[in-house]
């Protein structure tokens, strides 16, 4: 069974840039989160959606923001890209998480974004 | 609203015991454990619900008091796999699930 994926590996942008970043839940999950992991840091919650609808939002500025495709998947999108957006960003999936019972949640790999 | 982890390192030699603990000011639905290692994804370890369960998969076990809103994270017999960050991660009543607040994390070594 494949695992959650995410693309691309590594980004590197300028700042005032946009990024956008993308993750491919496991086959059967419905939800998907999104994390920030800056350097030394521990994983900062930024979303959560599930059926294609966002749950829950990190304290983070507007500019991040993101989506959930009919097919699960989904994207973050970062607006007006500054030097301490840098960070790993790591997309996890699990089964529908509206249920009211807590469910593992399955990381990807991550996404290094540089912001230079 | 970020839980507190202790020890924040921990260094074994093989075959040592450790405790990580994991405790929140606020009221919980849930803990969640996760390893990782460096240049890795989180990897899934374990999931305590309200309720003060406590959990076993081979030699690395959990508990969740439910009154204190404390975990802890029991490994036995360490192997040098171990070695990594341990993260808990909790659900805080009176905010949704699925929102994970991540302790600062736990750095275990575990030296042959």
């Amino acid at each position: 069974e494949a695992g959650v994926t995410q693309s691309p590996t590594h980004l590197i942008k300028t700042r005032g840039q946009q990024a956008t970043l993308r993750c491919s839940p496991i086959s059967g999950h419905t939800s998907v989160y999104w994390y920030q992991q800056a350097l030394g840091l521990g994983l900062q919650f930024l979303l959560w959606y599930d059926e294609g609808e966002e749950r829950n939002r990190g304290n983070f500025p507007p500019r991040f923001s993101g989506r959930q495709f009919p097919n699960y998947s989904s994207e973050l999108n970062v607006n007006a890209l500054e030097l301490e957006d840098s960070a790993l960003y790591l997309c996890a999936s699990s089964l529908g998480g509206v249920t009211g019972v807590s469910q593992p949640q399955h990381f990807g790999d991550g996404t290094r974004l540089s912001i230079l | 609203q970020q839980p507190v982890q202790s020890p924040q390192a921990v260094i074994l030699r093989e075959g040592e015991d450790a405790v990580i603990n994991c405790s929140s000011s606020k009221a919980l639905y849930s803990v969640h454990w996760y390893r990782q290692k460096h240049g890795e994804a989180p990897v899934f370890l374990m999931i305590l619900l309200k309720g003060g369960e406590q959990k076993g998969h081979d030699k690395i076990s959990a508990s969740f008091n439910e009154k204190k809103q404390q975990s802890s994270l029991y490994l036995t017999a360490s192997q040098l796999s171990y070695s990594g960050t341990y993260f808990c991660g909790t659900e805080i009543i009176g905010t949704s699930y699925g929102k994970l607040t991540f302790g600062q994390g736990t750095i275990l070594t575990v030296h042959p």
